[in-house]
This record gives C-alpha cells, structure tokens and sequence, in this order.
C-alpha cells in the first residue's frame, strides 16, 4: 500500500527556534494536509495544501506541496512551547473518497 | 466552531465482547470516516461512508466490524466480537469540503 515516511521522527529544540519536516512518498498524493497530534487527543488540521508546487502559511506555519507531487514539507517559525506534540502528514491519493494516508510522525519536544 | 465528538472517551472491553463507538460528526458534513490509532503508531485508515453506504474500507476493516448512520447525527462503529489487538484509539472524522476534521477519540483497551 501507499506510505509516507516522515523525517526527522524526534526533534529537540529550543523555544524560539525554527523546526523544518518533511513527508516523503514513492506514490503520488493529490493532496497534502498536516496535523498536530496532543497525547491522547485527535489529530487538529493545521494546513491543507492542494496543488503541486503551492505554498501556504498559517501564522507561524509554513507547508509546501512538492513539485513532483511526492513530497510535502512544513516549517514552523519562533517555536512556542504550546508547539510540542506530533506532527502528521496526510495524504490523499484519490479523488472522491478521499481517504487520508497518514505519515509516520515527527515528535516535537521543546528543551527549556 | 462546529466539531466532531465521540463517546465514550474510554471503553474496557473483555475479549469476544461486542462494543458500540459513537460519533457526532459535523452538522453539515456529507462523508465520514473510522480512523483507528495503534498506542505509539500512526493513524490507519478503516472505512469511509457516504450517502448512507460503505465507499471505502481497508483490510483492517473485516467482517467483525460494522458502521452505520442510525438517524441523522449519529455515526456508529461496532465490532461484533472484540480480540485483544482491538485495543486502539478509535478516531471519527467528517468532512463536507475537501478537509477531514477529527474527533477526540475513544480509547478501547480489550483485556
């Protein structure tokens, strides 16, 4: 089946620094979301992006749809400590359905 | 704002047992979906519904399992006869334009 690996899988950094992700697939995807996961919660939506190449900003966050259809990445600026959590990205393969196909996960940790 | 809810938030279950998982999804929303959430895993795909049928369901998805929309805001998950790697979070979500929006999960541990 289709899967999305997710890099880095952990992330250490310091409040106010910047975080870069990426999702990669060897399939395409004709759309791009990313989520935020907080334990024991459902995943929030923060960015859907729908069209190769596009770039798209919500606040402090930054995603892209990759050119080639196969990847996707997602920056955060000036990290808050409410940032912390995992980070998913989805895909959609179909049309239609639109079932979502879940990457593997970055987990967000902010160092005091 | 308008949200996805699901009861309970913590089911225990004893292994062969049926369970009924509850969702409300959004008022306006015409498809919905079963996402289940192994402890330390990703979100897996289970079944999408539309238009009061199964569109979509995945392996995972088997012949124990059931969903159905009982009246016009419900959206229920059974699995008839439960097995121990049952135990997930169970995850619903709608969707009327192309973004699917998540409840928070029922917690199903199966001892």
């Amino acid at each position: 089946g289709q899967q999305l690996n997710q890099s880095p899988q952990s992330m250490f950094i310091q409040e106010g620094e910047d975080v870069s992700m990426n999702c990669t697939s060897s399939s395409i995807f004709n759309t791009w979301l990313w989520y935020k996961q907080d334990p024991g919660e459902g995943p929030v939506l923060l960015i859907a992006l729908y069209k190769a190449g596009e770039l798209t900003s919500n606040g402090r966050l930054t995603a892209q749809f990759g050119i080639t259809r196969k990847d996707s990445f997602l920056n955060i600026s000036a990290s808050i400590p409410s940032d912390v959590g995992i980070y998913f990205c989805a895909g959609v393969a179909n049309f239609g359905n639109e079932k979502l196909t879940f990457g593997t996960g970055t987990r967000l940790t902010i160092i005091p | 704002e308008p949200e996805v809810t699901q009861t309970p938030s913590h089911q225990v279950t004893q292994m062969g047992q049926e369970v009924i998982l509850r969702c409300v999804p959004i008022s306006n929303h015409l498809y919905f979906y079963w996402y289940r959430q192994i402890l330390g895993q990703k979100v897996e795909f289970l079944v999408s519904f539309y238009n009061n049928e199964i569109s979509e369901k995945s392996e995972i998805f088997d012949d124990q399992f059931s969903v159905e929309r009982p009246d016009g805001s419900n959206f229920t998950l059974k699995i008839r006869s439960t097995k121990l790697e049952d135990s997930a979070m169970y995850f619903c979500a709608s969707r009327g334009g192309s973004e699917q929006y998540f409840g928070p999960g029922t917690r199903l541990t199966v001892t």
